[in-house]
């Protein structure tokens, strides 16, 4: 099984809605990610969780809360979201550890639309 | 910090043609991971080929190559015999080499590749 699966598909909520995304991978990855993808622009990385711990935070927002329940789950929770913040939101995993191989696998992402 | 640099915004070529997507990267770093990912409009994210830099040896993937020169931090991605199922956003990305593993990618602008019938 070497899937990222993503839920839900499409999301859209108003902004002063709460709503969480859900990304699980059962590849036995280590580490997990969210990155923010925009049309016809690169993903743009948002989070890191190794071993189920927040490693990396760039920068992004509070109304993004990430959250790692266990090593085959990651959530992203959204409160007050601002249309800006409609894009494409990218879950992947890697291994995580060097000698394992070192490519993210990607989910196929969530649509978002804050209005 | 790392950058990535993809200079052709789109490309068009006929199928069964070669093409080639350039890419170059500017880091500071000696070991570090060098990836071609493919975005069709199915919108997933699919790893085309990766190149470690330590490695002297280009990567090579079925129909899918690299030129890798490090002294001139380029990597640019060959494809021969193209289909049409080729057609896609092409992302040139990089991460560095770390003991943790777990280090996010840097990406380039992409390129839009178009294999026409």
């Amino acid at each position: 099984d070497t899937e990222v699966t993503q839920t839900p598909k499409h999301l859209v909520m108003g902004m002063t809605n709460k709503k969480s995304l859900k990304c699980e991978q059962h590849m036995g990855h280590r580490a997990m990610y969210w990155y923010k993808q925009k049309a016809k622009k690169p993903p743009e990385l948002m989070f890191v969780y190794s071993y189920e711990k927040l490693s990396i935070n760039e920068s992004v927002p509070s109304r993004f809360s990430p959250e790692c329940p266990n090593s085959s789950l990651l959530n992203l929770h959204l409160h007050a979201l601002q249309p800006e913040d409609s894009a494409l939101y990218l879950c992947a995993s890697s291994p995580g550890a060097q000698g394992r191989g070192t490519e993210a696998f990607f989910g196929q992402g969530t649509r978002l639309t804050v209005v | 910090a790392q950058t990535v640099t993809q200079s052709q915004p789109e490309m068009s070529v006929q199928e069964a043609e070669t093409v080639t997507l350039s890419c170059t990267y500017d880091t500071s770093e000696s070991n570090y991971y060098l990836f071609w990912y493919k975005q069709p409009p199915s919108r997933q994210m699919i790893l085309v080929i990766r190149q470690e830099a330590y490695k002297q040896q280009n990567a090579t993937e079925n129909r899918f190559s690299v030129n890798f020169q490090k002294a001139a931090k380029s990597f640019s991605l060959k494809i021969s015999d193209s289909q049409l199922g080729d057609t896609a956003m092409y992302f040139c990305a990089f991460r560095m080499y770390s003991g943790g593993g777990a280090d996010g990618l840097t990406f380039g602008k992409g390129t839009h590749l178009i294999i026409q019938p």
